[in-house]
């Protein structure tokens, strides 16, 4: 079955610091990636997804690429800020019409002024 | 607009209860998936609906869960003679049609704690 990976967590960072969340996954054919973030007290929400391979998804200064040779989609941001501090969660979802995602456990991220 | 709702956002039960959570979705979305997401764990997967036809239950994790959408809006997730192991958070997502490349839009979820 399908499957995500995320590395262990949780992380801390100064504000300003690079930032790298390893994501791998495990799928049949060509799945569909995303990042998924909550942040305290509020509900989960994309924050990017890439369809196809090579596709770079991008927002709020967050890149990840989707690498089919590596089944990774690891999360990077040059310059992380306190207001980044969450949970990040990476997903897939299989092709077809039932686009039920599968998640990774999550890793929570906590960035120091 | 308004995004996804989800009531009660806490709920305590005692165990061998039943449990109803409902769902209401962003206005025209056909898809609606519920997820289960234990504590430090990310959410699973439970049941998907394309309108109010239920095309996916794998992910129930026994007899005792039950969902419908009978009117492909509102959904009611209900746990029958509730357990321990239901306490989690049970999640509610839409999106505008299936496939991957469509957002899932979540609700805050519903606390379910089993006392």
């Amino acid at each position: 079955g399908n499957s995500v990976t995320q590395m262990e967590g949780p992380v801390t960072l100064s504000e300003e610091a690079f930032l790298t969340i390893n994501c791998t996954y495990t799928a049949t054919g060509y799945p569909s990636l995303f990042w998924y973030v909550q942040y305290p007290g509020e509900g989960l929400q994309l924050l990017l997804k890439a369809t196809k391979a090579d596709d770079k998804g991008s927002n709020k200064g967050f890149e990840a690429t989707y690498r089919k040779e590596t089944t990774s989609f690891h999360l990077e941001k040059g310059s992380v800020q306190v207001s980044d501090s969450a949970v990040y969660f990476c997903a897939l979802s299989a092709t077809g019409a039932n686009s039920k995602l599968t998640f990774g456990k999550g890793i929570t991220l906590s960035v120091r002024p | 607009g308004a995004g996804v709702s989800q009531s009660p956002r806490y709920k305590v039960a005692k165990r061998g209860q039943d449990v109803a959570l409902r769902c209401d979705p962003i206005s025209g979305h056909v898809s609606l998936f519920w997820y289960q997401q234990a504590l430090g764990q990310g959410p699973e997967f439970l049941t998907y609906f394309q309108n109010e036809a239920q095309l996916d239950k794998s992910g129930l994790p026994s007899d005792r869960f039950f969902a419908e959408r009978p009117e492909g809006s509102v959904s009611t997730l209900k746990i029958q003679r509730t357990q321990q192991e239901d306490s989690a958070v049970y999640l509610c997502a839409s999106s505008l049609e299936g496939g991957g490349t469509y957002e899932q839009y979540f609700g805050p979820g519903t606390r379910l704690t089993v006392t």
